[in-house]
């Protein structure tokens, strides 16, 4: 089956730039989606097809994805962008379709 | 406004069942296909499969095969997801979300989540 590995953590200054990435086999093949998740609250999609921010995101958010790296980027990283953090595919590869989650990773504003 | 809302919170004894609501209101109910996805305590996301609601067509998670029944009732909206032989690690929140075209059928709207605890 498919496996999306993310780092756990990801730490950043107030200001700064956050980089998460999403670790897959040829998954530049793949349309990735992101969500944040706060403590206690729903996911939220942040990033759809790669790199489209539904409406409503701020454009900090911004996301990439090429070869086996998806990477979600947070520009002028806020107190409030302290959140898990998960990427999402729809893997068709096998005879049994079905979406896979990463493992999620948690950004600390410092 | 779009809105998922679930059902409340269950206390289930291994090896029964539960079953769990998500009705849907400020939408075509069958336009968009409906996916519940899981998450145990301090844990990540679990997708444990998909409806369309339209036509009633099923795909699950190969993990939860046999034991995963997901059903619609277009009439009121609402998507149940019922889980059966429970066992202590099904203890998570549970959440119904919603498939969206328009997001290249990312998850746009979630329901709040229903917390199902498995225990003795």
């Amino acid at each position: 089956s498919y496996v999306l590995t993310q780092p756990p953590s990801v730490s950043v200054a107030p200001g700064q730039t956050a980089r998460i990435t999403c670790g897959g086999n040829n998954i530049g093949s793949k349309s990735v989606h992101w969500y944040q998740q706060k403590p206690g609250q729903a996911p939220v999609l942040v990033v759809y097809d790669d790199s489209d921010r539904p409406s409503g995101i701020p454009e900090r958010f911004s996301g990439s994805n090429s070869g086996n790296t998806a990477t979600l980027t947070i520009s002028r990283v806020e107190a409030g962008d302290e959140a898990d953090y998960y990427c999402q595919v729809w893997d068709s590869s096998s005879d049994h379709p079905n979406v896979v989650f990463g493992g999620g990773t948690k950004l600390t504003v410092l | 406004q779009v809105q998922l809302v679930q059902s409340g919170a269950e206390v289930k004894k291994p090896g029964a069942s539960v079953k769990v609501s998500c009705k849907a209101s400020g939408y075509t109910f069958t336009g968009y296909y409906m996916h519940w996805v899981r998450q145990a305590p301090g844990q990540g996301l679990e997708w444990m499969g998909r409806i369309n609601p339209n036509s009633g067509g099923t795909n699950y998670a190969q993990k939860f095969q046999g034991r995963v029944t997901m059903t619609r009732d277009t009439s009121i909206s609402t998507a149940y997801m019922e889980l059966s032989r429970l066992r202590s690690d099904d203890t998570a929140v549970y959440y119904c979300a919603r498939s969206s075209p328009q997001y290249s059928y990312g998850y746009d709207y979630w329901g709040q989540g229903t917390l199902v605890t498995v225990s003795s």
